[in-house]
């Protein structure tokens, strides 16, 4: 069964701080990995997508990273904004399935 | 904005009633999927359509729900008899139907349903 976990659950920082979440994911056969960032009351909109290829992609001031051997994903976010605020998806599809499976996310908090 | 759109952005109804939801995907995409998610969750598939054929069902879709896509443009989620555990938002998504990277799903802004 495919599975994606998060950590870590929620997470608070001052503005300007830099953090990073984490992924672990189970999914096969792996076909690529995305990170999503939810606003509150609005639907997921995509940040980043790599394949078992790629083990960095940039978006701005987010940087996702992949590690295809121990099957985890992080997505450091540098210099964080107020609107950094939300809830951040990691999502793996399979070359199997047009059904992806997602995290339950990481809620961030950035504090002014 | 996506260009996935919904409607109603929200509902609330009472216990027992009827309710229906529209999406309008991105014109060109021939993916349709729906989705629930509730408070502190990632969203948890339904189904999915590809043009007006639906061709998967989640088993949380249970006999209560019903989609479908006619003429494979817009979707309608449609929920008999409503429980209180119906309350969640409701995440429509479409994509291009490519192979792939390609294949990303954009959401709209969903629909917020509470049931009394």
């Amino acid at each position: 069964k495919n599975q994606v976990e998060q950590s870590p659950q929620s997470l608070i920082i001052l503005e300007g701080k830099n953090c990073t979440l984490q992924c672990n994911y189970t999914v096969s056969p792996f076909s690529n990995l995305r990170w999503y960032k939810q606003d509150t009351g609005r639907g997921p909109v995509s940040l980043t997508i790599m394949t078992f290829s790629e083990n960095t992609k940039s978006n701005g001031r987010y940087t996702a990273t992949l590690d295809a051997d121990t099957k985890q994903s992080s997505l450091h976010i540098t210099a964080s904004q107020l609107s950094d605020s939300a809830s951040y998806i990691c999502v793996g599809s399979s070359g199997g399935s047009y059904i992806p499976t997602f995290g339950r996310g990481t809620s961030l908090i950035v504090h002014p | 904005d996506t260009g996935v759109s919904q409607d109603p952005r929200h509902k609330i109804t009472k216990r027992g009633q009827n309710v229906t939801f529209r999406c309008d995907p991105i014109s060109e995409h021939n993916r349709l999927y729906w989705y629930r998610q509730t408070l502190g969750q990632g969203p948890e598939f339904l189904t999915y359509f590809q043009n007006e054929a639906q061709l998967e069902k989640s088993r949380l879709l249970s006999d209560r729900f019903s989609a479908e896509r006619p003429k494979g443009s817009f979707s309608t989620l449609e929920i008999q008899r409503t429980e209180q555990g119906d309350s969640a938002m409701y995440l429509c998504a479409s994509s291009t139907g490519l192979a792939g990277l390609a294949d990303t799903q954009y959401f709209g802004p969903g629909t917020r349903l509470t049931v009394l």
